[in-house]
């Protein structure tokens, strides 16, 4: 069965700091491309960033540039999103996710980990 | 960026209904676009993928077409279970971006 595992959210002050990990389980993890995509509370979807299957190719959404990072570790069938200097309107669920854009076959999504930036 | 303009924001019908939503790209993206659903506090499911091919274990009621800037989902005879919000997603070129979202709704 497969699986992606999203942890790390949580209540974070503006202009702090967290990390999100996603772990992934019954697929090769190592062949697919890896995503991050968002929703914040009551609103729509949001494409955040995503990662190659190397590492060596990353891409994000205008407003998280320069704040946010994505990375993973094949060897640990792991994808991260650290994520500094929050502000108010990063707060949504964040979802992991593989094969869902153009990717032949099923399309894997974790089941979210909500992340609060509040004072 | 390309903005993704999705109609209606919401939509009221029946079981058995055909509905339409249509997506429109700020610029030309080939056939570089995805319908999904999502259900209340769930992870969003592909449909369609490159404009008008059925995610393997879509049912046959759902189909894509468009091409260039315009971009439809038909739902030929709505399901209780379809009942959901709907979104259209670009990708031809970074950022990847959604449309708005369309609420399903029952009449």
């Amino acid at each position: 069965e497969v699986q992606l595992v999203e942890s790390g959210g949580g209540l974070v002050q503006p202009g702090g700091s967290l990390r999100l990990s996603c772990e992934g389980s019954g697929f090769t993890f190592s062949s697919y491309w890896m995503s991050w995509v968002r929703q914040a509370p009551g609103k729509g979807l949001e494409w955040v960033a995503h990662i190659n299957q190397d590492g060596r190719q990353k891409y994000y959404v205008d407003s998280v540039q320069g704040r946010f990072t994505i990375s993973r570790d094949n060897a640990q069938n792991s994808l991260y999103l650290q994520m500094n200097s929050l502000r108010a309107e990063d707060t949504a669920v964040y979802f992991c996710a593989s094969k869902w854009v153009d990717a032949p076959g099923t399309d894997y999504w974790g089941q979210g980990t909500l992340v609060i930036v509040s004072s | 960026d390309i903005q993704m303009t999705q109609s209606p924001s919401s939509l009221s019908a029946s079981v058995g209904d055909r509905v339409t939503i249509t997506c429109r790209a700020s610029q030309g993206i080939r056939n570089d676009l995805g319908w999904y659903q999502q259900k209340p506090g769930k992870a969003p499911k592909r449909l369609i993928y490159a404009a008008s091919t059925l995610q393997s274990g879509v049912p046959s009621r759902f189909s894509g077409s468009g091409s260039g800037t315009e971009f439809i989902l038909t739902i030929s005879s709505l399901q209780p279970e379809d009942f959901a919000t709907y979104y259209c997603l670009q990708y031809n070129s970074h950022p990847y971006t959604f449309g708005q979202g369309t609420k399903l709704e029952i009449k």
